[in-house]
């Protein structure tokens, strides 16, 4: 089956570590999506890549790197500068290079940091 | 800028139709819906764009008014499986490229038997 996987499901830090989350698509897809949520506070974009060896920041990338090395993988790291990196992080991709394509999310990782 | 959604909750009985809205201050090229159960992903509904065109599932619909940047979702004869928040997502840019999406803070839908 085609789809997008994330793992862990569930991670546990400690503050001052730095952490890296999984996304991998066998959907051929060549926009991929980091985006983070909060309680009440709806999605919010991270980092998000349109094509391999590329990427851009999001509206909250302060604390955060990517980086696009195979069509297929976008891993996402929380480094310990991110300020509040508790949330639930969830991994995207779409088809094509427009806006009218939907958006194909993982299963998610609920990140903890105490 | 973030779209605002409304209501922010709905409870409704099993049968009933509900609307859920989605505006924005800017201009949209397109509005995406998406319902999400509590810790799961987010899934697909609806994608609309400027001009009319529109996708997804068939029984959803929903309405786009681009000169008031403002879109709405209906759910009618609503099911115990509707359950869920949902989210309207707009273009960070106005463009229609694969930029990323805006999402709004989401409205709760409740359905009771």
């Amino acid at each position: 089956d085609g789809g997008i996987t994330q793992s862990p499901k569930y991670l546990f830090r400690k503050e001052g570590q730095n952490v890296t989350l999984s996304c991998e698509q066998n959907l051929n897809h060549d926009a991929m999506y980091w985006y983070r949520q909060d309680p009440g506070q709806g999605l919010r974009l991270i980092y998000y890549s349109q094509i391999v060896n590329d990427f851009q920041k999001g509206d909250i990338a302060e604390g955060y790197s990517v980086s696009r090395e195979k069509k297929e993988s976008f891993p996402l790291t929380v480094t310990s500068a991110q300020k509040n990196p508790t949330a639930f992080y969830l991994c995207a991709s779409s088809g094509g290079h427009n806006s009218y394509d939907e958006q194909y999310f993982g299963p998610g990782t609920r990140l903890t940091v105490t | 800028q973030q779209p605002v959604q409304s209501p922010q909750a709905v409870i409704l009985r099993e049968g009933e139709d509900a609307v859920i809205n989605c505006s924005s201050s800017k201009a949209l090229y397109s509005v995406h819906w998406y319902r999400q159960k509590h810790g799961e992903a987010p899934v697909f509904l609806m994608i609309l764009l400027k001009g009319g065109e529109q996708k997804g599932h068939d029984k959803i619909s929903a309405s786009f008014n681009e000169k008031k940047q403002q879109s709405s979702l209906y759910l009618t004869a609503s099911q115990l499986s509707y359950s869920g928040t949902y989210f309207c997502g707009t273009d960070r840019y106005s463009g229609g490229g694969a930029d990323g999406l805006t999402f709004g803070k989401g409205t709760h839908l409740i359905i009771q038997p």
